[in-house]
């Protein structure tokens, strides 16, 4: 079955860029039906959407990140990645990489996570 | 501070029946022809348990049933059992902002 796994480094200084990768397995990155995204949670609080990519490369960003956030997809290796600049503290969250469902109407489903990884942003 | 509120927290005995509330408004719940429900155990990432304002995934028990009236939705347990404590999320869309969707703010269920 769909499976995502999220992998980066646990630790990023302040200021600096947080790099994740999430790797696809059991499917294809590249149906049309689906895009992929990004969710952050905050230890102990709510989830946040930071955006989305198609496997075309098209993405939507959440407002309050757009200034720092890049996705992009690699088709060949079946991985899609996201960059947040300018870190600090309050971007220390658990992230998820996730699977939307886009061939209806919005909002699009969520049908598949990650596990989650835990970004600490310390010096 | 979600644009779509749920209560911080209900409860409810073991084969009680709950109802959790998801608020929004014109720009959002009201303009959005769909509202779905996340279910977070603890320590587990976020599962898909109502798509479409009242469909159940495969696998989903049929105590979780959900529904949408204008500018609010709702999502009902009944039967609880303990395996069901956890915090729920419903999203939505809004038109003001670009992306995929919003998020409620999430709801603690207690099984007591």
């Amino acid at each position: 079955q769909l499976q995502l796994q999220e992998s980066g480094p646990g630790l990023v200084k302040p200021s600096e860029t947080l790099s994740l990768i999430c790797t696809v397995s059991g499917g294809s990155i590249t149906s049309s039906s689906y895009s992929w995204g990004w969710i952050r949670q905050p230890p102990g609080k709510g989830l946040e959407w930071i955006g989305s990519i198609s496997y075309t490369g098209s993405a939507s960003y959440n407002p309050s990140l757009r200034s720092r956030v890049t996705m992009s997809v690699d088709t060949s290796k079946n991985q899609f990645s996201l960059n947040l600049g300018s870190v600090a503290a309050a971007d220390t969250s658990v992230y998820y990489c996730a699977r939307l469902y886009i061939a209806g109407l919005p909002p699009y489903m969520i049908d598949h996570w990650g596990q989650g990884t835990l970004a600490t942003v310390t010096s | 501070q979600s644009v779509l509120t749920q209560p911080p927290s209900v409860s409810g005995a073991p084969g009680q029946r709950v109802t959790i509330s998801c608020t929004g408004g014109n720009s959002n719940i009201g303009a959005s022809s769909y509202v779905h429900w996340y279910q977070q155990l603890p320590g587990r990432a976020p599962k898909l348990l109502i798509y479409g304002n009242n469909n159940r995934p495969s696998g989903v028990p049929d105590r979780f049933s959900g529904s949408k009236s204008g500018t609010s939705a709702s999502l009902a347990i009944t039967g609880l059992q303990t395996e069901d404590e956890a915090t729920y999320y419903c999203q939505s869309y809004d038109t003001s902002l670009s992306g995929p969707g919003v998020f409620g703010g999430g709801t603690r269920l207690t099984v007591l």
